[in-house]
């Protein structure tokens, strides 16, 4: 079965310094999330992607990230200048559609900010 | 807005019998609902959704979910528990009618399930 993979599992950064986290949504999907999960809370959703745009944003995410559809297969997510609060598990997930597909999750990257 | 709630943090069941995970949801128009579980260092693994029609929705690993609108729920249920459900389980709403795409999810059931 297809997966939605993300690169890489864990990334460790000093506070201030850029990250990217990497995603390879399944192949034939056309919407592109972000979810954060930071320690004992909640998933909370960052960002939606569809057309080389962004579609939905939410209060999270703020100038400092960005995402980024550089070729056919990657979706990107940047943090330009992190900060301690965003240490937490980030989830990209892909979507055939809008209208009533489920959205199908990769495995994570843990960020850790030191 | 939209909102999840899932009033239990853990859930305890023997192997064999029963379970429910409880799910309730707010939400200003009509709701698409999902449920997804979460293993170990795992990401989130779709297990079914509700969209329309039949309130009962059947899903992955003989889980099911039984929408109630009067009441705003979305309890996940399985006949039979076994030792390999033990998991994180998630309820997620999307509000369709008040448009957008993102996911609201609550704040998840620990289910154990015991010999």
């Amino acid at each position: 079965e297809p997966e939605v993979t993300q690169t890489p599992s864990h990334q460790v950064t000093q506070m201030g310094q850029e990250v990217i986290l990497r995603c390879v949504p399944i192949s034939n999907h056309l919407y592109f999330y972000w979810y954060r999960q930071i320690l004992g809370q909640k998933v909370e959703f960052l960002v939606s992607f569809y057309n080389n745009e962004i579609s939905e944003k939410s209060e999270i995410f703020d100038d400092q990230f960005s995402v980024e559809r550089p070729d056919g297969s990657n979706f990107t997510l940047k943090i330009r200048s992190t900060k301690l609060e965003d240490s937490a598990m980030y989830f990209c997930a892909s979507s055939e559609n809008l209208v009533n597909q489920p959205q199908h999750f990769g495995d994570g990257t843990r960020l850790s900010i030191l | 807005a939209q909102s999840v709630a899932q009033p239990e943090d853990q859930v305890n069941v023997a192997e064999g019998n029963p379970l429910t995970v409880k799910c309730t949801y707010s939400v200003s128009g009509n709701p698409y609902l999902f449920w997804y579980v979460q293993y170990p260092n795992r990401g989130l693994q779709f297990l079914l959704k509700y969209i329309t029609g039949d309130n009962l929705v059947k899903g992955s690993y003989g889980f099911e979910a039984e929408f109630n609108k009067s009441q705003t729920s979305f309890h996940l249920k399985k006949p039979s528990a076994l030792v390999s459900d033990s998991a994180l389980y998630f309820c997620a709403v999307r509000d369709i009618t008040g448009g957008g795409n993102k996911l609201t999810f609550g704040t998840g059931t620990q289910l154990k399930v015991e010999l």
